[in-house]
């Protein structure tokens, strides 16, 4: 099975500040990855996919780069409604399965 | 617009049987794969089971393997997961989200609110 690894587990960070999160894929999944954002009680919304697309409808603050096992999703300018967890997750074989979250948190 | 709507949550004890579903509208839902995917409390999200558009092919997470099974009736738009042998480490909120067209690869770009499952004696 593909295992999905994320880093910082925790993210410090002020509005306005470049964020970054990486992913890291146990072997190569070309560009099927995705990237979500989850706040607490609510379902996960879809914010990248395929590795670089930004989903219909949200903001272009947020964008993804990578392929093979290597992934990063950035947040340009860090704004007051992103402090959640992002979790990334991989589509190239049928388990689709996520990392472990990254929260972002105000410093 | 589009919409998954999850239902059948509840208490259950150990060793007991529940099933969830998942009403879809406003989209073709025969022509999609579809999934479900488990959070437990305070953690990340875990992928379950897979069911292909035509119901040909299941796929799912090591830890539910010959416990919980996936369905789908395309005559009604639903989804369902059929969880038997419930042990207490299945207390999650249970999302079903909709997957690529046909047996594409697809990121899940639709997420139901979730149901709450909580095994416990």
């Amino acid at each position: 099975d593909i295992q999905m690894t994320q880093s910082p587990s925790t993210l410090s960070a002020s509005v306005g500040d470049r964020v970054t999160i990486t992913c890291r894929a146990s072997q190569s999944i070309s560009n099927w990855l995705a990237w979500y954002q989850q706040k607490p009680g609510n379902a996960p919304i879809l914010l990248i996919y395929d590795a670089s697309s930004l989903e219909s409808g949200v903001p272009s603050r947020f964008s993804g780069s990578g392929s093979g096992t290597e992934f990063t999703l950035t947040i340009s300018s860090l704004q007051p409604d992103d402090f959640a967890t992002y979790y990334c997750q991989q589509y190239n074989s049928y388990s689709g399965t996520f990392g472990q979250g990254t929260k972002v948190e105000l410093k | 617009q589009v919409q998954l709507v999850e239902s059948g949550g509840g208490v259950v004890q150990p060793g007991r049987s529940l099933r969830l579903s998942c009403a879809a509208s406003g989209f073709a839902f025969s022509n999609y794969g579809m999934h479900w995917v488990r959070q437990a409390p305070g953690k990340g999200l875990e992928w379950v089971a897979l069911v292909s558009f035509d119901r040909t092919n299941k796929y799912y997470a090591d830890s539910v393997k010959g416990r919980l099974t996936i369905s789908r009736d395309n005559s009604k738009n639903t989804l369902y997961l059929q969880m038997n042998s419930l042990r207490t480490e299945d207390t999650a909120v249970y999302y079903c989200a909709k997957g690529g067209y046909s047996n594409t690869r697809k990121a899940f770009d639709v997420w139901g609110q979730g149901t709450m499952v909580t095994v416990s004696s």
